[in-house]
């Protein structure tokens, strides 16, 4: 069955410094999301991208974060000047079409600022 | 706005025994779309239903049952006779067709089943 890959699976940084979250979403989805979820707390939208584009961001994604699909298949969320709230699992996901499919979810990956 | 709210934080059960997981929500959409995930204790969210504003009809996917009343903006979730693998986090969660794809999700409930 097809699945969302996210790597690393945990990723331990010092405050400040930048990093990079890939996914590799499934193929033939055209929507793409990042989510995050601060320890003990509900999973909260980032960012969503469709057609090579920002298609929504909400206000935790400020200057501080930036999505990219370099190539045909992966998808990075990049955080720079990593602060120690930005702690998380940060989930991957894709959907077929839109909001009447379902969201795949990656395993997530858990960042720990130090 | 959407919102998500499930008031129940935790919830401890014992095998065996049926338990309910509510869900109530808010949109100013006429069509929207609602979910439950699970989170089991190793953290990945786990896609269990997806329901459309316009079909009401209750579901039933072996021992778990859906009921989704518009009249009361709810959306719950029934496990019948729990197990201990069922012990996760529960979440409900919300998108509209006007605002994106993005799911808004509740706070989620902690079901925790003990032999």
């Amino acid at each position: 069955e097809p699945e969302v890959t996210q790597t690393p699976s945990h990723q331990v940084t010092q405050m400040g410094q930048e990093v990079i979250l890939r996914c590799v979403p499934i193929s033939n989805h055209l929507y793409f999301y990042w989510y995050r979820q601060i320890l003990g707390q509900k999973v909260e939208f980032l960012v969503s991208f469709y057609n090579n584009e920002i298609s929504e961001k909400s206000e935790i994604f400020d200057d501080q974060f930036s999505v990219e699909r370099p190539d045909g298949s992966n998808f990075t969320l990049k955080i720079r000047s990593t602060k120690l709230e930005d702690s998380a699992m940060y989930f991957c996901a894709s959907m077929r079409r839109g909001p009447n499919t379902e969201a795949f979810f990656g395993q997530g990956t858990r960042l720990t600022v130090v | 706005a959407q919102k998500v709210t499930q008031a129940q934080t935790e919830i401890s059960v014992v095998e065996k025994e049926d338990v309910t997981l509510d869900c109530v929500y808010e949109t100013r959409d006429t069509t929207y779309y609602l979910f439950w995930y699970k989170q089991p204790p190793s953290g990945e969210l786990v896609f269990l239903i997806r329901r459309n504003s316009f079909d009401e009809q209750n579901e039933i996917s072996g021992r778990y049952s859906w009921n989704f009343q518009k009249s009361t903006s709810s959306f719950n979730f029934t496990i019948t006779a729990s197990q201990v693998v069922d012990s996760a986090v529960y979440f409900c969660a919300l998108s509209e067709e006007t605002s994106g794809s993005r799911l808004t999700f509740g706070e989620g409930t902690q079901l925790t089943v003990n032999p």
